[in-house]
């Protein structure tokens, strides 16, 4: 049973513009939250995190909200560049072992 | 430089047979995972181990088979029993006291031929 889900396998943004991408998960249990960019045949490239704490993590280009009441957290890209084309995780953990609970994926496509 | 190695990078195996793919790691990280991608899905986890001689089952173990007997290596074998090898593997490790620290290898892509 998926309890990290990505909806939008693939999303199209124009260069410079707002890239939203986003994620709902069932296990309130969660407690991190991760985004992964990813390439084929490699490892995933950590981004950024939240904890449960928090409703807002920022670095960078990259802001991460959670909203924990409807079991929902977004990644923001601002500006969106080409270099930023890949597939994007989203990813949850919860104690004890903090396993990652990966979603399917959203392919961000960034157009010049 | 500190960081997980996976080897090999590709690794090809016929029907039938056994195969553990290795997963190094000089990070001095206590727990260590391991991941399967297909095509078109996210990473599912096969094993995790927090802490030496001791590992726990993913959603989907069957098949595979783990290791813990030093800190630094976490290998995975791919056993006969597993209907459908072929696959992305990754490996990952992650300090005690950091939730979300994790390092990732660069994977193994396993082909049954």
């Amino acid at each position: 049973d998926q309890q990290v889900k990505q909806n939008s396998p693939s999303l199209s943004v124009q260069e410079g513009r707002i890239s939203i991408l986003n994620c709902d998960y069932t296990n309130s249990m969660f407690d991190y939250f991760l985004w992964y960019k990813k390439y084929p045949a490699e490892g995933p490239t950590f981004l950024i995190s939240i904890s449960s704490i928090k409703d807002k993590n920022e670095d960078g280009r990259f802001t991460v909200f959670l909203n924990k009441s409807a079991k929902h957290l977004s990644l923001h890209i601002v500006p969106s560049q080409p270099g930023d084309s890949a597939v994007y995780f989203c990813a949850a953990s919860a104690p004890p072992g903090y396993a990652l609970n990966f979603g399917k994926g959203t392919s961000l496509l960034v157009t010049p | 430089d500190g960081g997980i190695t996976q080897s090999p990078k590709y690794l090809f195996r016929k029907e039938g047979q056994n195969v553990t793919l290795s997963c190094e790691q000089n990070l001095n990280h206590d727990a260590m995972y391991w991941y399967r991608q297909d095509p078109g899905q996210g990473l599912r986890l096969i094993y995790y181990s927090q802490i030496v001689n001791d590992f726990q089952k993913g959603d989907i173990a069957e098949g595979y088979s783990v290791s813990r007997e030093k800190k630094e290596s976490f290998p995975l074998t791919v056993t006969s029993a597993q209907k459908n090898p072929t696959a992305f593997y990754l490996c990952a490790s992650r300090p005690r006291q950091a939730a979300a620290g994790y390092t990732f290898g660069s994977g193994t892509r396993l082909t049954v031929v």
